[in-house]
């Protein structure tokens, strides 16, 4: 257990729709970080937030957003979904200028 | 940005023979170089990281080593178990207070043969 926690585990919902995924970082970890992993695909940056400020973006696309709330949770917004959103979001946390924990991932289905 | 190419994407071992995985990097203010190890739909766990000051970090069966100058890094891991069977990532990262993406390799599906 690395200490970061997401919810859900598994979320299936229709084309077209919108979801949220939560992630709770380590205690006293600042840092959280939004991965992508399609189906034996790695794993693509999508967004890094720090005490609350986005601090990093990668290949997010318009349609996600995410922010970090002042008790350090994060939550990653996905809209207008489509098939190929299909996949593995995990959630990682640090303490500045350490390894990155991974929380369990949250597997997203859309049909 | 940085990019990270890994070689190879597969890879078969006899069991307790030696792997290896290899990873280039392009960007050489990247400073801080982890390997993960993802079991089939687990987390990534990370198994060993080096930083640029260093040339190679042993811990049991597992070693990183770093050519800052080739800018490439290996994993090696030797005397193979089953339970080694996973798929491995590299990643590089400029650590940068703050402002730490990580940019990972396409990963190393490794199968080791009992």
């Amino acid at each position: 257990d690395s200490g970061v926690t997401q919810t859900p585990k598994h979320l299936i919902t229709a084309t077209g729709q919108r979801v949220t995924l939560r992630c709770s970082p380590r205690s006293g970890d600042l840092s959280v970080y939004w991965y992508q992993q399609s189906l034996d695909q790695g794993l693509q940056f999508l967004i890094q937030y720090y005490n609350g400020e986005e601090r990093a973006k990668g290949n997010i696309l318009e349609r996600f957003s995410a922010q970090q709330f002042p008790d350090l949770h994060s939550e990653l917004n996905l809209s207008s979904l489509e098939l190929g959103d299909s996949a593995l979001y995990f959630c990682a946390s640090s303490p500045p200028g350490n390894e990155q924990f991974f929380g369990p991932g949250t597997r997203l289905t859309v049909l | 940005g940085e990019n990270v190419e890994q070689h190879p994407s597969t890879l078969s071992v006899q069991e307790g023979d030696s792997a290896v995985i290899k990873c280039t990097y392009s960007d050489s203010a990247s400073n801080y170089f982890p390997w993960y190890k993802q079991e089939l739909g687990k987390r990534p766990q990370l198994i060993i990281d080096i930083r640029s000051n260093v040339g190679e970090k042993k811990d049991q069966r597992i070693a990183v080593t770093l050519n800052k100058t080739a800018k490439h890094f290996s994993l090696h891991i030797t005397e193979t178990q089953p339970e080694d069977s996973a798929v491995y990532f590299c990643a590089a990262r400029i650590l940068n207070f703050g402002n730490e993406k990580l940019t990972f390799g396409t990963g190393t599906r490794l199968t080791i043969i009992p």
